[in-house]
């Protein structure tokens, strides 16, 4: 099994450019979540879904949409990218109320 | 909302110390859940405690979980340079996790 797969590894964007992140489970699990984790910091929840068509706000979603048609794919479009979006980016998934498993992340810089 | 408060922030310790992290809830949990990332890595699932008072071993870790449910702590017993990383909790309420800030511990040899 992969796991978790997130694309791209590394990006450069400049400001006010869009892009899409890309995640993909393959263990069925329905809990899917995306973070940002700023330099030294936690990890700050943007969006979630609990399932495919569910999807809600976490702390951070301002900036950020996502969209959930399939149980396998959790997608993360960046909309007019700005420098306070300079971050690494985890995307994870598990079953309800169980271990989370996380991508490798991905290293985005807006300039 | 649900706030879970880790400490310390940092821990420098020489190699052959123990270190001990924090982790509280405003609330109660269902579950706390703890993960380690290695510099540059992703954080991977270390242990869940689920019942009041659990206390679980993994080799030179012990993870606890408080009686009333709303704090845990982990602790290593002779720190060892590939113990070096951020450990986070990730307490479950009300339907969620929500991970701590972290700790990072760094090992001098």
């Amino acid at each position: 099994n992969a796991g978790v797969t997130q694309t791209p590894k590394f990006r450069i964007l400049k400001i006010g450019q869009s892009m899409t992140l890309q995640c993909t489970q393959d263990m069925n699990h329905n809990y899917m979540y995306w973070y940002r984790q700023d330099p030294g910091m936690g990890l700050k929840l943007i969006y979630y879904s609990v399932g495919a068509g569910i999807t809600d706000k976490g702390e951070v979603p301002n900036g950020y949409n996502v969209s959930r048609s399939t149980t396998e794919d959790f997608p993360l479009r960046l909309e007019l990218a700005a420098p306070s979006q300079t971050s690494v980016y985890f995307c994870a998934s598990s079953p309800e109320g169980a271990r989370y498993t996380f991508g490798s992340g991905t290293r985005l810089t807006v300039v | 909302g649900q706030q879970v408060m880790q400490i310390p922030q940092y821990q420098h310790v020489q190699e052959g110390e123990d270190f001990t992290t924090y982790c509280n809830s405003s609330t109660t949990l269902s579950n706390i859940q703890w993960y380690k990332q290695r510099p540059g890595g992703h954080p991977v699932f270390l242990i869940q405690l689920v019942k009041s008072g659990e206390v679980k071993k993994q080799k030179r870790l012990t993870f606890q979980f408080g009686e009333a449910k709303k704090n845990s702590s982990l602790h290593i017993t002779a720190t060892q340079t590939t113990d070096v990383g951020t450990y986070f909790c990730a307490g479950r309420g009300a339907g969620k996790s929500t991970f701590g800030d972290g700790t990072t511990l760094t090992v001098k040899p």
